[in-house]
Protein backbone atom coordinates (compact mmCIF):
# COMPACT_ATOMS: atom_id res chain seq x y z
CA UNK A 1 0.00 0.00 0.00
CA UNK A 2 0.87 3.54 -1.06
CA UNK A 3 1.93 5.26 2.12
CA UNK A 4 1.63 9.26 2.83
CA UNK A 5 4.53 11.16 5.02
CA UNK A 6 3.46 14.71 6.22
CA UNK A 7 5.15 16.91 8.84
CA UNK A 8 3.55 16.77 12.32
CA UNK A 9 2.47 20.56 12.80
CA UNK A 10 2.95 23.64 10.86
CA UNK A 11 1.81 27.02 11.77
CA UNK A 12 0.82 30.35 9.20
CA UNK A 13 -0.17 33.52 9.85
CA UNK A 14 -3.65 34.74 9.00
CA UNK A 15 -4.20 36.05 5.39
CA UNK A 16 -0.94 33.88 4.04
CA UNK A 17 -1.04 30.96 1.78
CA UNK A 18 -0.57 27.77 4.00
CA UNK A 19 0.91 25.58 1.99
CA UNK A 20 1.02 21.50 3.02
CA UNK A 21 3.25 19.15 1.70
CA UNK A 22 2.92 15.69 1.59
CA UNK A 23 5.27 12.60 0.27
CA UNK A 24 3.70 9.57 -1.02
CA UNK A 25 7.12 8.24 -3.19
CA UNK A 26 5.46 4.73 -3.50
CA UNK A 27 1.97 5.93 -5.19
CA UNK A 28 1.02 3.85 -8.18
CA UNK A 29 0.03 5.39 -11.37
CA UNK A 30 -3.85 4.23 -11.24
CA UNK A 31 -3.96 5.55 -7.08
CA UNK A 32 -5.34 8.78 -6.48
CA UNK A 33 -3.97 11.65 -3.72
CA UNK A 34 -6.82 12.87 -1.34
CA UNK A 35 -6.36 15.69 1.12
CA UNK A 36 -8.98 16.09 4.03
CA UNK A 37 -8.97 18.06 7.29
CA UNK A 38 -10.72 17.35 10.90
CA UNK A 39 -11.48 20.33 13.09
CA UNK A 40 -11.14 19.34 16.87
CA UNK A 41 -14.18 17.05 17.33
CA UNK A 42 -15.50 16.87 13.68
CA UNK A 43 -15.79 14.32 11.29
CA UNK A 44 -13.07 14.41 8.54
CA UNK A 45 -14.04 16.88 5.87
CA UNK A 46 -12.79 16.90 2.24
CA UNK A 47 -11.33 19.55 0.41
CA UNK A 48 -10.01 18.23 -2.53
CA UNK A 49 -8.02 15.40 -4.58
CA UNK A 50 -5.79 14.85 -8.00
CA UNK A 51 -4.10 11.81 -9.96
CA UNK A 52 -1.77 13.95 -12.17
CA UNK A 53 -3.16 17.13 -13.01
CA UNK A 54 -2.99 20.43 -10.44
CA UNK A 55 -6.56 21.18 -9.00
CA UNK A 56 -8.59 24.08 -7.69
CA UNK A 57 -11.42 24.67 -6.03
CA UNK A 58 -13.13 26.67 -3.78
CA UNK A 59 -11.33 25.75 -0.77
CA UNK A 60 -7.85 24.77 -2.09
CA UNK A 61 -5.55 23.92 -4.57
CA UNK A 62 -3.51 20.77 -4.89
CA UNK A 63 0.13 20.49 -6.37
CA UNK A 64 0.95 17.41 -7.31
CA UNK A 65 4.97 16.83 -8.82
CA UNK A 66 5.51 15.49 -12.60
CA UNK A 67 6.98 12.23 -10.67
CA UNK A 68 3.62 12.20 -8.71
CA UNK A 69 5.97 11.73 -5.60
CA UNK A 70 4.74 14.24 -3.54
CA UNK A 71 1.80 16.63 -3.63
CA UNK A 72 1.77 20.74 -1.70
CA UNK A 73 -2.12 21.71 -0.59
CA UNK A 74 -2.51 25.07 -0.91
CA UNK A 75 -4.72 27.14 1.74
CA UNK A 76 -4.64 30.53 -0.50
CA UNK A 77 -6.00 33.14 2.50
CA UNK A 78 -5.81 31.26 5.63
CA UNK A 79 -8.16 32.39 8.06
CA UNK A 80 -8.48 31.30 12.06
CA UNK A 81 -11.09 28.48 10.75
CA UNK A 82 -8.50 26.94 8.84
CA UNK A 83 -6.88 25.31 11.91
CA UNK A 84 -7.15 21.67 11.62
CA UNK A 85 -5.25 18.30 11.33
CA UNK A 86 -4.78 17.87 7.47
CA UNK A 87 -4.53 14.51 6.17
CA UNK A 88 -3.12 13.68 2.76
CA UNK A 89 -4.16 10.13 1.77
CA UNK A 90 -3.74 8.00 -1.43
CA UNK A 91 -7.08 5.86 -2.39
CA UNK A 92 -5.78 2.32 -3.06
CA UNK A 93 -7.89 -0.10 -4.76
CA UNK A 94 -7.72 -3.54 -4.06
CA UNK A 95 -9.71 -6.70 -4.64
CA UNK A 96 -11.40 -5.97 -7.54
CA UNK A 97 -12.56 -2.55 -6.87
CA UNK A 98 -12.92 -2.82 -3.35
CA UNK A 99 -11.28 0.06 -1.50
CA UNK A 100 -9.70 1.50 1.77
CA UNK A 101 -8.28 4.86 3.18
CA UNK A 102 -5.07 4.78 4.54
CA UNK A 103 -5.32 7.80 6.90
CA UNK A 104 -1.59 8.62 8.29
CA UNK A 105 -1.06 10.67 11.50
CA UNK A 106 -1.76 14.39 9.87
CA UNK A 107 -0.56 17.75 10.14
CA UNK A 108 -1.19 19.99 12.53
CA UNK A 109 -2.13 23.48 11.18
CA UNK A 110 -2.49 26.52 13.05
CA UNK A 111 -3.08 29.49 12.11
CA UNK A 112 -1.97 32.61 13.72
CA UNK A 113 -3.63 36.02 14.23
CA UNK B 1 -29.79 16.19 2.70
CA UNK B 2 -28.52 14.53 6.08
CA UNK B 3 -25.16 13.20 4.47
CA UNK B 4 -24.06 10.67 7.32
CA UNK B 5 -25.85 10.58 10.50
CA UNK B 6 -24.40 8.64 13.25
CA UNK B 7 -25.47 7.58 16.79
CA UNK B 8 -25.16 7.90 19.42
CA UNK B 9 -22.61 10.98 19.64
CA UNK B 10 -21.59 10.25 23.23
CA UNK B 11 -21.67 6.19 25.07
CA UNK B 12 -20.15 4.56 28.48
CA UNK B 13 -20.31 1.22 28.81
CA UNK B 14 -19.52 -1.07 31.47
CA UNK B 15 -16.48 -4.13 30.22
CA UNK B 16 -18.67 -7.02 28.43
CA UNK B 17 -22.07 -4.92 27.32
CA UNK B 18 -22.98 -4.78 24.31
CA UNK B 19 -24.32 -2.33 21.74
CA UNK B 20 -24.43 -0.94 18.33
CA UNK B 21 -23.67 2.11 16.81
CA UNK B 22 -25.98 3.17 13.98
CA UNK B 23 -24.37 4.84 10.57
CA UNK B 24 -27.61 5.84 8.08
CA UNK B 25 -26.60 7.72 4.69
CA UNK B 26 -29.25 9.61 2.22
CA UNK B 27 -26.84 9.70 -0.74
CA UNK B 28 -27.66 6.39 -2.17
CA UNK B 29 -23.80 5.37 -1.67
CA UNK B 30 -22.24 1.76 -2.73
CA UNK B 31 -19.51 2.19 -0.44
CA UNK B 32 -19.97 2.67 3.21
CA UNK B 33 -17.00 2.13 5.98
CA UNK B 34 -16.53 2.04 9.80
CA UNK B 35 -13.06 3.61 11.43
CA UNK B 36 -11.74 4.22 14.41
CA UNK B 37 -9.61 6.90 15.64
CA UNK B 38 -7.32 6.69 18.88
CA UNK B 39 -4.80 9.64 19.88
CA UNK B 40 -1.74 10.13 17.47
CA UNK B 41 -2.78 6.61 15.05
CA UNK B 42 -4.56 8.67 12.65
CA UNK B 43 -7.81 7.09 11.61
CA UNK B 44 -7.93 3.10 11.15
CA UNK B 45 -10.26 0.84 9.09
CA UNK B 46 -12.44 -1.69 10.92
CA UNK B 47 -15.72 -3.08 8.53
CA UNK B 48 -16.75 -1.76 5.08
CA UNK B 49 -19.25 -2.55 2.71
CA UNK B 50 -19.68 -2.01 -0.99
CA UNK B 51 -23.02 -3.11 -1.13
CA UNK B 52 -25.95 -4.40 0.30
CA UNK B 53 -25.54 -7.96 2.05
CA UNK B 54 -21.61 -7.56 1.27
CA UNK B 55 -19.40 -6.48 3.62
CA UNK B 56 -15.43 -7.01 4.36
CA UNK B 57 -13.04 -6.76 7.25
CA UNK B 58 -10.22 -3.41 7.21
CA UNK B 59 -7.59 -3.15 9.89
CA UNK B 60 -8.71 -4.00 12.45
CA UNK B 61 -11.72 -6.12 12.99
CA UNK B 62 -11.54 -7.75 15.79
CA UNK B 63 -14.65 -7.78 18.19
CA UNK B 64 -16.30 -5.77 16.36
CA UNK B 65 -19.52 -7.00 13.82
CA UNK B 66 -21.18 -5.62 10.78
CA UNK B 67 -24.03 -6.11 8.39
CA UNK B 68 -25.51 -4.24 5.41
CA UNK B 69 -29.23 -5.14 5.00
CA UNK B 70 -30.32 -2.08 3.44
CA UNK B 71 -27.80 0.58 1.08
CA UNK B 72 -28.89 3.14 3.60
CA UNK B 73 -27.85 1.27 6.91
CA UNK B 74 -24.52 0.13 8.16
CA UNK B 75 -24.60 -1.03 11.32
CA UNK B 76 -21.47 -1.26 13.98
CA UNK B 77 -21.84 -4.02 16.49
CA UNK B 78 -19.83 -4.09 19.42
CA UNK B 79 -20.08 -7.64 20.83
CA UNK B 80 -18.37 -7.45 24.03
CA UNK B 81 -16.98 -4.46 25.03
CA UNK B 82 -13.24 -3.90 26.17
CA UNK B 83 -11.30 -0.88 27.19
CA UNK B 84 -9.66 -0.82 24.15
CA UNK B 85 -12.51 -0.22 22.21
CA UNK B 86 -12.48 3.33 24.19
CA UNK B 87 -12.33 5.39 20.76
CA UNK B 88 -13.95 7.94 18.72
CA UNK B 89 -16.11 5.83 15.67
CA UNK B 90 -16.31 7.30 12.16
CA UNK B 91 -18.88 6.20 9.52
CA UNK B 92 -17.67 6.97 5.98
CA UNK B 93 -19.92 6.91 2.57
CA UNK B 94 -19.22 7.49 -0.79
CA UNK B 95 -21.29 6.77 -4.35
CA UNK B 96 -19.02 4.04 -5.66
CA UNK B 97 -16.13 1.88 -5.11
CA UNK B 98 -14.05 3.73 -7.63
CA UNK B 99 -11.53 5.73 -6.40
CA UNK B 100 -12.08 9.65 -7.83
CA UNK B 101 -15.32 9.58 -6.04
CA UNK B 102 -15.46 11.49 -2.54
CA UNK B 103 -15.83 10.04 0.65
CA UNK B 104 -17.93 11.59 2.68
CA UNK B 105 -17.90 11.21 7.10
CA UNK B 106 -20.16 10.86 9.79
CA UNK B 107 -19.42 13.55 12.93
CA UNK B 108 -18.16 10.79 15.09
CA UNK B 109 -19.38 8.63 17.99
CA UNK B 110 -17.31 9.01 21.28
CA UNK B 111 -17.26 5.12 23.10
CA UNK B 112 -15.56 5.14 26.62
CA UNK B 113 -15.44 1.45 28.15
CA UNK B 114 -15.11 1.45 31.68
Amino acid sequence: DAKTTQPPSMDCAEGRAANLPCNHSTISGNEYVYWYRQIHSQGPQYIIHGLKNNETNEMASLIITEDRKSSTLILPHATLRDTAVYYCIVRVAINFGNEKLTFGTGTRLTIIP
Amino acid sequence: NAGVTQTPKFQVLKTGQSMTLQCAQDMNHEYMSWYRQDPGMGLRLIHYSVGAGITDQGEVPNGYNVSRSTTEDFPLRLLSAAPSQTSVYFCASSLSRTPGNTIYFGEGSWLTVV
